[in-house]
């Protein structure tokens, strides 16, 4: 059983316009949610994050929110730019113990 | 930044040989490190956890036997494949825990290391 699921395996849209990435997660536990961009043979690039007690966070043209009674968090990319394509991975996390990824999603910014 | 390396960053070798994959902290002390495999278009799925001075601790379904984990310093773990087999070849990633990052939550990722067993 998934704990962090990442229900859309990809996502296309084209340059300019918004790129909203989902992730849904089971435990009411977790105390920070992270987002990671990652390219094939990489490690991940950690993005932005939250913790549990905020529902918003952004970064330039990063935001993540946070609906913890619905478990679920978004990333939100605007505007998206092609150099934006690459596959993005939530991941959750408590009290130091490993992060736990979802499937991720696969961006692909068109220009 | 809290800064981890991984190597080698890709490595064949033999069925039946052994591979040893090093994952350091070059700026501060990881208390902790995570060792994650990742197959092709698939998640990151943790295989285990390693305390400096202590066994690591495995997640169900990997072989410890298998994939020894050896973290004897603050700044150094290794992985060894033991005896791989074609079916070991993978993505393996390192993270290390213990940096001062705030945003991250002092997480720090390897850059991973590619192995293909032939």
């Amino acid at each position: 059983d998934q704990q962090v699921k990442q229900n859309s395996p990809s996502l296309s849209v084209q340059e300019g316009r918004i790129s909203i990435l989902n992730c849904d997660y089971t435990n009411s536990m977790f105390d920070y949610f992270l987002w990671y961009k990652k390219y094939p043979a990489e490690g991940p690039t950690f993005l932005i994050s939250i913790s549990s007690i905020k529902d918003k966070n952004e970064d330039g043209r990063f935001t993540v929110f946070l609906n913890k009674s619905a478990k679920h968090l978004s990333l939100h990319i605007v505007p998206s730019q092609p150099g934006d394509s690459a596959v993005y991975f939530c991941a959750v996390g408590q009290a130091g113990t490993a992060l736990i990824f979802g499937k991720g999603t696969t961006l692909s910014v068109s220009s | 930044g809290a800064v981890v390396s991984q190597h080698p960053s890709r490595v064949i070798c033999k069925s039946g040989t052994s591979v040893k994959i090093e994952c350091r902290s070059l700026d501060f002390q990881a208390t902790t490190m995570f060792w994650y495999r990742q197959f092709p278009k698939k998640s990151l799925m943790l295989m285990a956890t390693s305390n400096e001075g202590s066994k690591a601790t495995y997640e169900q379904g990997v072989e410890k036997d298998k994939f020894l984990i050896n973290h004897a310093s603050l700044t150094l773990s290794t992985l060894t494949v033991t005896s791989a087999h074609p079916e070991d070849s993978s993505f393996y990633i390192c993270s290390a825990r213990g940096g001062s990052g705030v945003t991250n939550y002092g997480y720090t990722f390897g850059s991973g290391t590619r192995l293909t067993v032939v």
